[in-house]
């Protein structure tokens, strides 16, 4: 079965620093994708960042990079020079590549607090 | 505003009664998906619609959810005879599935309450 596993319920950083949110999935296929979502308190869910698995390179968004190592079966989330504003609930995500249904497995994910 | 909408935002209602909830997805995007989730969770799959055609449905939508997507726009998920259990939030994502799958943007929400 697929699965998704954040092991970090929350998380502290300093205004400015770099944060690394964990990911590890478990997946049979050798098609998925894998997201990154950020939940703010007021509970829309945000899309950061996407990376297939067949793609050679880490996947970068702005101050958002995506950390991963396939055969560690991990996809963290780097968050570069953290800001106030990036305080949330960030959810990591797998989609299954061979059924084509586009639905999500979710992580429980993990809270970020940026102190100033 | 061309994200997802979703209505009401926020519904507390007694067990027993029934909820309609609405979704407006992007408007080009041709699949509409149901999550839900509940507190300190993740969003759990419930349903998904290309177009007007209901493809999948989770274990987890019991026989007293129902969905629908008359039009292939707009998307209603009604409860009935709510349970405390059903207390959660209610999320609606669409995405444009053509020949590959594309990122899913999510609406605000509907958090249900039932007392």
């Amino acid at each position: 079965a697929q699965k998704i596993t954040q092991t970090q319920p929350g998380m502290f950083v300093q205004e400015k620093e770099a944060v690394t949110l964990d990911c590890t999935y478990d997946t049979s296929d050798q098609s998925y994708g894998l997201f990154w979502y950020k939940q703010p308190s007021s509970g829309e869910m945000i899309f950061l960042i996407y990376q297939g698995s067949y793609d050679e390179q880490n996947a970068t968004e702005g101050r958002y990079s995506l950390n991963f190592q396939k055969a560690r079966k991990s996809a963290n989330l780097v968050i570069s020079a953290s800001q106030l504003g990036d305080s949330a609930m960030y959810f990591c995500a797998m989609r299954e590549g061979l059924s084509n249904t586009g639905k999500l497995i979710f992580g429980q994910g993990t809270t970020l607090q940026v102190k100033p | 505003d061309t994200g997802v909408s979703q209505n009401p935002r926020h519904k507390i209602t007694k067990r027993g009664q029934n909820v309609t909830f609405r979704c407006d997805p992007i408007s080009e995007h041709n699949r509409l998906y149901w999550y839900r989730q509940t507190l300190g969770q993740g969003p759990e799959f419930l349903t998904y619609f290309q177009n007007e055609a209901q493809l999948e449905k989770s274990r987890l939508l019991s026989d007293r959810f129902s969905a629908e997507r008359p039009k292939g726009s707009f998307s209603t998920l009604e409860i009935q005879r709510t349970e405390q259990g059903d207390s959660a939030m209610y999320l609606c994502a669409s995405s444009f599935y053509d020949r590959g799958l594309h990122e899913q943007y999510f609406g605000p929400g509907t958090r249900l309450t039932v007392t």
